[in-house]
């Protein structure tokens, strides 16, 4: 059972944009950066939003974060075959004294 | 740029110990944090514990304490992962990760390295 928690596996079509939830408490969320992890298929976890809402270089605006209280979300808009993926939320927990994934999010593309 | 490079993939029986390495390059090593990260079969990513080189300090998530100690090389740019007692529930792949330290020793995974997978099996 993760810390965190994250809606099982939504679906868009090409185009659309997509919403994923991220749930956790005042120890994480609610008083620390929350991040997010694209990982493609048979490949190391990557990079997405840092620090509640800033993108690295590379990734595209399509992308973004947002953070309210002990909710986090990934907003992913214009969305693309190459999206298809799963999606960890990540934070620092205070009371574990450390960091806490969400069970993931498996993306699909219709 | 940032590479981080893992050693081979490995076979344990239970009850024996493992240790993974991860060679940094491209970047300064002691400036950042060292995290170690596995994923089982299937499943989703479970931080393990992490290290500061330039400290040598490690600390470790409370499923694992007592059973994996995380070391650093500052000489050679390589941190090294180590778990014993291992068991089935242990096969699963194990990445380091380059941290970027936010406040205190947490911050983000910003460089992955390939994954080692660890296989426990009698």
């Amino acid at each position: 059972q993760s810390v965190l928690t994250q809606p099982p596996s939504p679906s868009g079509t090409p185009g659309q944009r997509v919403t994923i939830s991220c749930s956790g408490s005042s120890s994480n969320i609610g008083s620390n950066y929350v991040y997010w992890y694209q990982q493609l298929p048979g490949t190391a976890p990557k990079l997405l939003i840092y620090k509640n809402n800033q993108r690295p270089s590379g990734v595209p605006d399509r992308f973004s974060g947002s953070k309210s209280g002990t909710s986090a979300s990934l907003a992913i808009s214009g969305l693309r075959s190459e999206d298809e993926a799963d999606y960890y939320c990540a934070a620092w927990d205070d009371s574990l004294r450390g960091v806490v994934f969400g069970g993931g999010t498996k993306l699909t593309v219709l | 740029q940032v590479q981080l490079v893992q050693s081979g993939a490995e076979v344990k029986k239970p009850g024996s110990s493992v240790k993974v390495s991860c060679k940094a390059s491209g970047g300064t090593f002691s400036s950042y944090a060292i995290s170690w990260v596995r994923q089982a079969p299937g499943q989703g990513l479970e931080w393990m514990g992490g290290i500061i080189p330039i400290f040598g300090t490690a600390n470790y998530a409370q499923k694992f304490q007592g059973r994996v100690t995380i070391t650093a090389d500052k000489s050679t740019s390589t941190a090294y992962m180590e778990l014993s007692s291992l068991r089935s529930e242990d096969t699963a792949v194990y990445y380091c990760a380059r941290v970027v330290v936010v406040a205190g020793t947490s911050g983000y995974f910003d460089y992955w390295g390939q994954g080692t997978l660890v296989t426990v099996s009698s």
